[in-house]
């Protein structure tokens, strides 16, 4: 399995507040991707990332911040949580080799409710 | 935009049965389609990988097809067994390393 590790796993929060998620990579990878995962929308890209303090935004991004000041830190913040922010968040790696882009392997998610 | 697209939502089969997962795209212009299988509350698990200039993937029991020109993927898995249920996702990237996900067929394999 790759080496991508979440924090918190689980959150609950309230409306207002400021939340960061982590994401955490082992495998050296260039490439770093946060999404959502809601029921009846499937998973949708957030935000980007290409390479450390270079990112980019997703389909999704309206209410979402994210930074990337080194290789394998890859931290999502929502400045003030709304209700709708509830759902589950994956982070996502991957590489470009030889002009093929790989695989993206996946994290184990944060699951995050917004009260 | 990409709209990807995955049919059946849910299938049920008995143990032992040929599993036949479609999955269609709407912009032929891709780098590779990936699937996925996630099981119930945990995250999403790479199966195969199909680059565009490949036709097929081959993994032990799986096997992916790719038509770009029809925008058309199909995993195959063979003798399927109850360790096979889950939701099987996939999903095409085209510019921009971005990943566009169809909404998962949830399979059920009934022992």
């Amino acid at each position: 399995d790759a080496g991508i590790t979440q924090s918190p796993r689980h959150k609950v929060t309230e409306t207002g507040t400021p939340v960061t998620l982590r994401c955490h990579q082992t495998e050296n990878h260039r490439y770093m991707y946060w999404y959502r995962q809601d029921p009846g929308h499937g998973l949708r890209l957030i935000h980007y990332s290409y390479g450390v303090k270079d990112t980019d935004k997703g389909e999704v991004s309206d209410g979402y911040s994210v930074s990337r000041s080194k290789t394998e830190d890859f931290l999502l913040t929502l400045e003030s949580a709304t209700s709708s922010q509830t759902s589950v968040y994956f982070c996502a790696i991957s590489e470009l080799m030889q002009s093929s882009y790989n695989e993206q392997f996946f994290g184990p998610g944060t699951r995050l409710t917004v009260l | 935009k990409q709209e990807v697209t995955q049919i059946p939502a849910a299938l049920s089969v008995p143990e032992g049965e040929n599993l036949v997962l479609n999955c269609s795209f709407t912009d032929s212009a891709i780098y590779n389609l990936q699937w996925f299988r996630q099981d119930p509350g945990k995250g999403l698990t790479s199966l195969l990988l199909i680059q565009s200039s490949q036709r097929e993937q081959t993994s032990g029991r799986l096997n992916a097809s790719l038509d770009k020109s029809s925008g058309r993927s199909t995993l195959y898995i063979a003798a399927s067994q109850p360790g096979d249920s889950a939701t099987y996702l996939c999903a095409v990237m085209a510019a921009g390393n971005k990943l566009t996900f169809g909404g998962g067929t949830r399979v059920l394999v009934k022992p």
